[in-house]
């Protein structure tokens, strides 16, 4: 499957607890970005990163945190879990930082804080 | 600031019958927008874009910039089309995506 991966699947911690979620884009693709999807706030932009570096930042909290590789892979930090964190994370890479391609989208990790 | 609102939380029509999923932006310059589609428990998949004005599963979109509004339409709903639809809108500069809150679309046979 050349498409985005997304890694766990599914996530249970508990509250104060730090996880990390990983991210791979599809080949060629140089720009990945994060989202969060939950119940009350829909699907919110988090953050961007393009060859490495951040280019864009939405409604990421400061206890939220993510870098991406020189392969080209991400990882969203979130630490301090907090009831309200439990949420579908995607992740979504396209090939330049901006412009006209298309963002394709990965399964996704459920993340559950008890 | 952007803004894209989609202002049905839930959609229900039978097999066959036209459906229309409305989508209402607000954006300061030229838009792109986007619908995307994520079936039970699946991943996004886009469905459509304005720039490339093509149909998919029969589904068609158009960009009116008058009343700012990009409502997705298909004439003939099938029971395969019930999923959460997504409107989004990508800025003039950012790569990123503003999405609305989403419609669940329901066909019942």
């Amino acid at each position: 499957d050349s498409g985005v991966t997304q890694t766990p699947k599914h996530l249970i911690t508990a509250t104060g607890q730090r996880v990390t979620l990983r991210c791979s884009p599809r080949s060629g693709d140089l720009s990945v970005y994060w989202y969060q999807q939950s119940l009350d706030q829909g699907l919110q932009f988090l953050i961007q990163y393009y060859n490495g570096e951040e280019r864009a930042k939405g409604n990421i909290l400061e206890r939220f945190s993510a870098q991406q590789f020189p392969d080209l892979h991400s990882e969203l930090n979130l630490s301090s879990l907090e009831l309200g964190d439990s949420a579908l994370y995607f992740c979504a890479s396209s090939v330049a930082v901006f412009g006209t391609d298309t963002q394709y989208f990965g399964p996704g990790t459920r993340l559950t804080v008890l | 600031a952007q803004r894209v609102t989609q202002p049905e939380k839930l959609l229900s029509v039978f097999k066959g019958a036209p459906v229309e999923l409305k989508c209402n932006y607000s954006y300061s310059g030229s838009p792109e927008l986007f619908w995307y589609v994520q079936y039970s428990r699946q991943r996004l998949q886009l469905l459509l874009r304005h720039i490339s004005r093509e149909s998919i599963k029969g589904f068609t979109a158009d960009l009116n910039k008058g009343e700012t509004s990009f409502h997705l339409k298909k004439p003939f709903a099938q029971e395969e089309d019930s999923a959460m639809y997504y409107c989004g809108l990508r800025g003039s500069t950012l790569g990123r995506l503003y999405f609305g809150r989403g419609t669940q679309l329901t066909v019942w046979p």
